[in-house]
């Protein structure tokens, strides 16, 4: 079965401060690997992928990601953080194909607060 | 990209009450998928539903709790049967752009508050 791991619940660091969220899964093949973040009230938006090829992943809002087979983990970062950064983010696992059928599975989500 | 809408955007009912909740695409998708989110925690995958065919539920939903219509390639409804207090929640519909790899995205959200 498919799991995603986030261990850090909630996450507190100063404005201009590298970020770094923790991901790691637990999947016995290819990994389709996902994050997502949640403003307060709102829907949750995309922010990047790692489908293969290049193990760092750029996307939206200058975040990027790191895939490490060898720890199987997906770390989200950015730096520096701004105090528009601060919401919750969720890594998300698909599998085990990449299709229109395909599911998300969810890990618990990191809040992120960024102080200014 | 896919646009999802979701109507309505929140909702207060009674227990033992129903709760429709609707969901539209912009263009034509494969499949939707419904995810329940308490407050402050992780989305749950509650069902997929595919054109013309029956919901396929996970683990701890059902149908008869919560039965999801797909009449079309655009349209969903999840249905909230028999509301209880322990069912508020937000209840989004998601769905990707035809073929794989594609991004995952979400509606607006329902909010449900069950009394």
């Amino acid at each position: 079965a498919q799991s995603v791991d986030q261990p850090d619940a909630h996450v507190t660091l100063y404005e201009g401060a590298s970020l770094e969220l923790r991901c790691s899964y637990s999947y016995s093949a290819a990994p389709y690997l996902f994050w997502y973040v949640q403003y307060p009230g709102q829907s949750l938006q995309f922010l990047l992928k790692y489908i293969t090829g290049d193990a760092v992943v750029k996307g939206t809002k200058g975040f990027e990601a790191e895939f490490r087979k060898s720890n199987s983990s997906f770390n989200l970062k950015k730096s520096p953080a701004h105090w528009s950064d601060s919401a919750k983010y969720f890594c998300a696992l698909e599998g085990p194909t990449s299709s229109s059928f395909s599911k998300l599975v969810f890990g618990q989500g990191t809040s992120l607060s960024v102080v200014p | 990209s896919v646009l999802l809408y979701q109507k309505p955007n929140r909702d207060i009912c009674q227990s033992g009450t129903s709760l429709k909740i609707q969901c539209v695409a912009d263009s034509q998708v494969v499949s939707m998928f419904w995810y329940q989110q308490f407050q402050e925690q992780s989305l749950m995958l509650m069902a997929t539903a595919n054109e013309g065919s029956e919901a396929t539920y996970e683990s701890g939903f059902t149908k008869d709790k919560f039965p999801i219509s797909r009449p079309n390639l655009t349209f969903s409804t999840l249905t909230v049967n028999n509301a209880r207090p322990g069912d508020s929640s937000i209840y989004f519909c998601s769905s990707r752009e035809w073929g794989g790899w594609n991004t995952l995205y979400f509606g607006a959200g329902t909010r449900l508050s069950v009394l």
